[in-house]
């Protein structure tokens, strides 16, 4: 079992709808989660940190974490065709950063 | 605030040669991460290092090796390149180690290694 696993996608979905992005993790003691976007041919850029229980949002981007089920997720509110990239869920185990293969999101005009 | 930076950006090898990546942190950042990523295995943790000490190793060869510097700036080497070292390597920087709570990393623009 992978310690980060993603839905490779990809995931598509027309402009405007909420695109849900999810990704679920196998050690227990993790306390950070992150969500990075990566554009083809770029580098990873932050977009949501999560750190408690529940849901925390910015904008149009709002993420969900429920520890007991080792589960968090990213939700795209009236997404764009910018938001077409592919999605990295990050998660800190307390001994180094673990990622997961990314899901890959197009949003279509 | 000037963002982390990475020299090379394209770097073109043949096979036995070996290679410097450079790495500048943000400003105040102290720990440097590095890691390749590539199609097939997604991003894979190489080391990292903080104050000048490497903090924590993944899973690749010896050849494979790093450095930082007083100034926190980071080079991480590949000696004897393969063909399967042809990938995209990033460093991220935070303040403080990974490991810490709620710390937050963040990526330079990359070098794309060509291994040929």
């Amino acid at each position: 079992q992978k310690e980060v696993e993603q839905n490779s996608g990809p995931l598509s979905v027309p402009e405007g709808a909420i695109a849900s992005l999810n990704c679920t993790y196998s050690d227990r003691v993790s306390q950070s989660f992150f969500w990075y976007r990566q554009y083809s041919g770029k580098s990873p850029e932050l977009i949501m940190s999560i750190y408690s229980n529940g849901d925390k949002e910015d904008g149009r981007f709002t993420a969900q974490l429920n520890k007991a089920s080792q589960y968090v997720s990213l939700l795209i509110r009236d997404s764009q065709p910018s938001d077409s990239a592919t999605y990295l869920c990050a998660v800190n185990n307390n001994n180094d950063m673990r990622f997961g293969a990314g899901t890959r999101l197009t949003v279509k005009p | 605030k000037a963002g982390v930076t990475q020299t090379p950006r394209y770097l073109i090898k043949t096979r036995g040669q070996q290679v410097t990546l450079s790495c500048s942190p943000i400003s105040g950042h102290r720990s440097v991460s590095w890691y390749q990523q590539t199609p097939g295995q997604g991003l894979q943790f190489l080391f990292e290092y903080f104050s000048e000490t490497q903090r924590n190793k993944g899973n690749f060869p010896g050849r494979f090796s790093g450095r930082q510097f007083s100034n926190s700036r980071s080079e991480m080497n590949v000696s004897t390149l393969e063909l399967g070292d042809s990938a995209l390597y990033l460093c991220a920087s935070s303040r403080q180690p990974v490991r810490t709570a709620q710390e937050t990393q963040y990526f330079g623009p990359g070098t794309r290694l060509l291994v040929l």
